[in-house]
């Protein structure tokens, strides 16, 4: 069973638009990051909730945490084409291990 | 500052082959994590290296995976023999060794491996 999953697996949207990607998990975490991947990229780090957070923000991003639910979403704001990527959600368990997930393809369309 | 390096970033061999992957991380990182993304699935971790010793090698699939990492600075991760699972996108990632920045980690390009 998987530790970290996003859904949906794949989002198309117009520029303009809000994305929302949600992600749960199944046991408790430290923190939850979630990563962006560009087509033939390595993953970058977009963001880190700790697990006593609820919300944070980043520019157009603005993740949410709901330990209580054990699930997290990521909401991009105005989307652009460039933000056409592969997101995942990784959780840190303890340690500096971080489990990631599958991820969600966004195809932001101009 | 360079960042996290691999080589090759695409290698085709055959089953029962021996590949070898390299992994730079970015210079001065302890943390040192080696994953694996098959057929558009969950990034499965590998393995985590702190400098020269092995944290976690819990991801390990079997005994056909040997991980290095020599003087704690470049890895590298060689399949010996190769089977057709072993196909997939193989990342590396680094951070730095202080607790809070730890837990964010850059991710070389990784490489693609195809096992025929």
């Amino acid at each position: 069973s998987q530790q970290g999953e996003e859904d949906p697996q794949a989002l198309s949207i117009q520029e303009g638009e809000n994305a929302t990607m949600n992600c749960s998990y199944k046991t408790s975490i430290n923190n939850l990051q979630w990563y962006r991947q560009n087509s033939g990229r390595g993953l970058v780090h977009l963001i880190l909730i700790r697990s006593n957070e609820r919300e944070k923000h980043s520019g157009r991003l603005r993740v949410t945490l709901d330990t209580s639910k054990k699930s997290s979403s990521l909401l991009i704001t105005a989307s652009r084409a460039a933000d056409t990527a592969s997101y995942f959600c990784a959780t840190g368990i303890g340690g500096f291990k971080t489990i990631f997930g599958a991820g969600t393809r966004l195809f932001v369309k101009a | 500052e360079a960042g996290v390096t691999q080589f090759p970033s695409h290698s085709v061999i055959e089953k029962g082959q021996t590949v070898t992957l390299r992994c730079d991380p970015i210079s001065g990182h302890d943390n040192l994590y080696w994953y694996r993304r098959v057929m558009g699935k969950e990034i499965k971790f590998l393995l985590h290296f702190v400098k020269e010793s092995k944290q976690d090698e819990s991801g390990m699939p079997n005994n056909r995976f040997l991980a290095e990492r020599t003087g704690g600075t470049y890895s590298t991760l060689k399949v010996q023999p190769a089977e057709l699972e072993d196909s997939g996108v193989y990342f590396c990632a680094s951070s730095p060794g202080t607790s809070g920045a730890a837990y964010i980690q850059y991710f070389g390009a990784g490489t693609r491996l195809s096992v025929l």
